[in-house]
């Protein structure tokens, strides 16, 4: 069975310049997630998705970050402008839901972002 | 607010030394627990859960956690290390679908 995949690996850019990053989930899987995890510390949650609909993206800076989850499948993650803050690995995870259980969760290899 | 609390930042051990990492959460109610571990050059990848039941679970590799609700911890253990067992190792209780992570403890096996 495939895991999550995300492209790209990594990225290097220049602040201000725009970037995205796609993740397939795990097919069937109907939450998927997007985290930020900065140097030395743990994964962030960006925004989590049920099917299509976004239920939480109290944590998305939204006057430069955007998502989408189209057909509740795969999802683009987009930073526009980027800031050299922006810097760090972007992670997807993605897992089955079912009646509000906790499952775990299973995560992709990750982007490196590097804003110069 | 929810928060996760690891103490060990950095951990250096030498091959068949116990291991203890720390974490502590700062809500109540129902809980569900979570380790992840990520591996030199891989993905996260859960190594145990608790639900419910017994407050000493068992996960992959030889690791184990115990549960104690009174002190708030679900600390991780192994009682005999391996150069393998490198890697960062991230506590992560839930609440509400959504997974408070701690900041991670890195553990160094020397062998």
């Amino acid at each position: 069975e495939a895991g999550v995949v995300q492209s790209p690996r990594y990225k290097i850019i220049e602040k201000k310049q725009p970037v995205a990053f796609w993740c397939n989930p795990i097919s069937g899987h109907n939450t998927l997630y997007w985290y930020r995890q900065n140097l030395g510390q743990g994964p962030e949650l960006l925004i989590r998705y049920e099917n299509e609909e976004a239920v939480d993206d109290s944590q998305l800076p939204k006057d430069r970050f955007s998502a989408e989850r189209l057909k509740g499948v795969d999802s683009t993650l987009k930073i526009q402008p980027a800031e050299l803050g922006d810097s760090a690995v972007y992670l997807c995870a993605s897992s089955l839901v079912l009646a509000g259980s906790y499952t775990e969760q299973f995560f992709g290899p990750g982007t490196r972002l590097t804003v110069l | 607010a929810q928060s996760v609390s690891q103490h060990n930042h950095h951990v250096i051990l030498s091959e068949a030394a116990s291991l203890e990492l720390g974490c502590n959460y700062s809500y109540g109610g129902t809980v569900n627990l979570f380790w992840y571990v990520q591996y030199p050059g891989q993905h996260l990848q859960l190594l145990l859960k608790y639900f419910s039941g017994d407050p000493l679970v068992k996960g992959i590799k030889g690791f184990e956690a115990e549960f104690i609700k009174s002190k708030f911890s679900f600390n991780l253990r192994k009682p005999s290390v391996q150069w393998s067992d490198t890697a960062e190792y991230f506590c992560a209780p839930p609440q509400f679908n959504k997974f408070y992570f701690g900041s991670g403890t890195k553990l160094n096996v020397k062998p």
